[in-house]
């Protein structure tokens, strides 16, 4: 069954500091995954996503992400971190490639501090 | 030009009671998900609606019903409410059905509270 599971329930980084979000997926394929981020009251949007090739890929708002088959990882990253960061990040993966049927993570939640 | 827009914002029910939210897709698009999203959980797919028809289901029963109109807005209804039922329901659009597809977008949800 497809699973994902995101270790840190909340994190705090201070403002200019590098972040990693941690994100491990049960599938049994080839997997699509995906990160995205919630901010109070609002909808999910999109950072990035990996759908095959090369394994880092690159998101919105200077954030990147590097698939792992062989850890079952695919850690959400950015190298230096502002206040509008501070939301709410969920990790995905989707179920097959009919329908947009996506499991997601308990998410993490992120505060960045001045 | 509007993205998805779901109504009501909020909604206070008891139990037992019925609801319908409504979900009205991005401009070209014509398919429709419905997520829960529990306090603290990730969303979690109810079911998607294309062409007017259910084709995929989630783990969710039978009291979870949609449709899907010509103009490509949906409805979720839940019948006989719960306390669990109480969530934040997300509406995805897109343009055709595949997981690939990259113009996945989300509305800002309906916070259903049910007491």
């Amino acid at each position: 069954a497809q699973s994902v599971t995101q270790p840190d329930i909340h994190i705090t980084v201070s403002e200019g500091a590098s972040l990693e979000l941690r994100c491990n997926y049960s599938y049994g394929a080839t997997p699509y995954l995906f990160w995205y981020v919630q901010s109070p009251g609002q909808g999910l949007q999109l950072l990035l996503k990996y759908f095959s090739g090369d394994t880092l890929v690159q998101g919105i708002k200077g954030f990147e992400a590097e698939f792992k088959r062989s850890q079952s990882s695919f850690n959400l990253r950015k190298p230096s971190v502002h206040w509008s960061d501070a939301a709410e990040y969920f990790c995905a993966v989707g179920a097959n490639t009919y329908g947009n049927q996506f499991y997601f993570g308990t998410g993490t939640s992120l505060t960045v501090i001045p | 030009d509007a993205g998805v827009t779901q109504s009501p914002t909020h909604l206070i029910k008891t139990r037992g009671q019925q609801v319908t939210l409504r979900c009205s897709p991005k401009s070209g698009h014509d398919t429709v998900s419905w997520y829960q999203q529990a306090l603290g959980q990730g969303p979690q797919f109810i079911f998607q609606y294309y062409e007017e028809e259910e084709r995929q289901r989630g783990n969710f029963p039978d009291r979870f019903s949609g449709h899907q109109f010509p103009n490509y807005s949906s409805e979720l209804n839940v019948n006989a409410l719960l306390l669990g039922d109480s969530a934040l329901y997300l509406c995805a659009s897109s343009f055709r059905t595949g997981i690939t597809n990259e113009k996945l977008f989300f509305g800002s949800g309906t916070q259903l509270s049910v007491l």
